[in-house]
């Protein structure tokens, strides 16, 4: 199993370009989920899927979108990049959405807005 | 929502000492605590986790702890070493909701 994979490892954007991260698992997890990762500010939850066709929000999803048209793919979509959406982006999965799950994470994409 | 507060934030010690981590949560749905070690340019991988109705764990070097009526859970670390210098992160999950809420890190440096 490659587990959670993402690209591009890194992207440099420019303000007002839109850009699509993937993220993709071969693990058969229902739950998907995308943080941001800021210095001092841990990780933040962006948006979580439950399952093929089910997304919600998070704690900071203001600037993003998503979709789970699959079980294995989740991508996370900017419209408009802003340099406040420089960060590290992670992606996590787990088998199901029960609270006990453990949520392993992809490597990450790290993305500069100019 | 959960609001889960990590201390502290920078860590040092010596080489063979023990290093604690804690972490404190609000919502008392929360029933499944993880620990998480990130190093330098790399993803957090889960080293430990508690489940509520557990009250200790332990792997090896490491433990957990969770106090659930003062809603508290630590991570201890004993007989260090460099390769445990990275940063940690808590998180806790509710029944209440598909969301994990996570700390915000402990930077914890081992001298050698």
């Amino acid at each position: 199993n490659a587990g959670v994979t993402q690209t591009p490892k890194f992207q440099v954007l420019k303000t007002g370009q839109s850009m699509t991260l993937q993220c993709a698992q071969d693990m058969n997890h229902e739950y998907m989920s995308w943080y941001r990762q800021d210095p001092g500010m841990g990780l933040r939850l962006i948006h979580y899927s439950v399952g093929a066709g089910i997304t919600d929000q998070g704690e900071v999803p203001n600037g993003y979108n998503v979709s789970r048209s699959t079980t294995e793919d989740f991508p996370l979509r900017l419209l408009s990049a802003a340099p406040s959406q420089t960060s590290v982006y992670f992606c996590a999965s787990s088998y199901s959405a029960l609270p006990q799950e453990t949520q392993y994470f992809g490597p990450g994409t790290r993305l500069l807005v100019l | 929502g959960e609001n889960v507060e990590q201390h502290p934030s920078t860590l040092s010690v010596q080489e063979g000492d023990s290093a604690v981590i804690k972490c404190t949560y609000s919502d008392s749905a929360s029933n499944y605590f993880p620990w998480y070690k990130q190093e330098l340019g790399k993803r957090p991988q889960l080293i430990i986790d508690i489940r509520s109705n557990v009250g200790e764990k332990k792997d090896q070097r490491i433990a957990v702890t969770l106090n659930k009526t003062a809603k508290h859970f630590s991570l201890h670390i004993t007989e260090t070493q460099p390769e445990d210098s990275a940063v940690y992160f808590c998180a806790a999950r509710t029944t209440t909701g598909n969301q994990f809420y996570f700390g915000t890190g402990t930077s914890l440096t081992v001298i050698p």
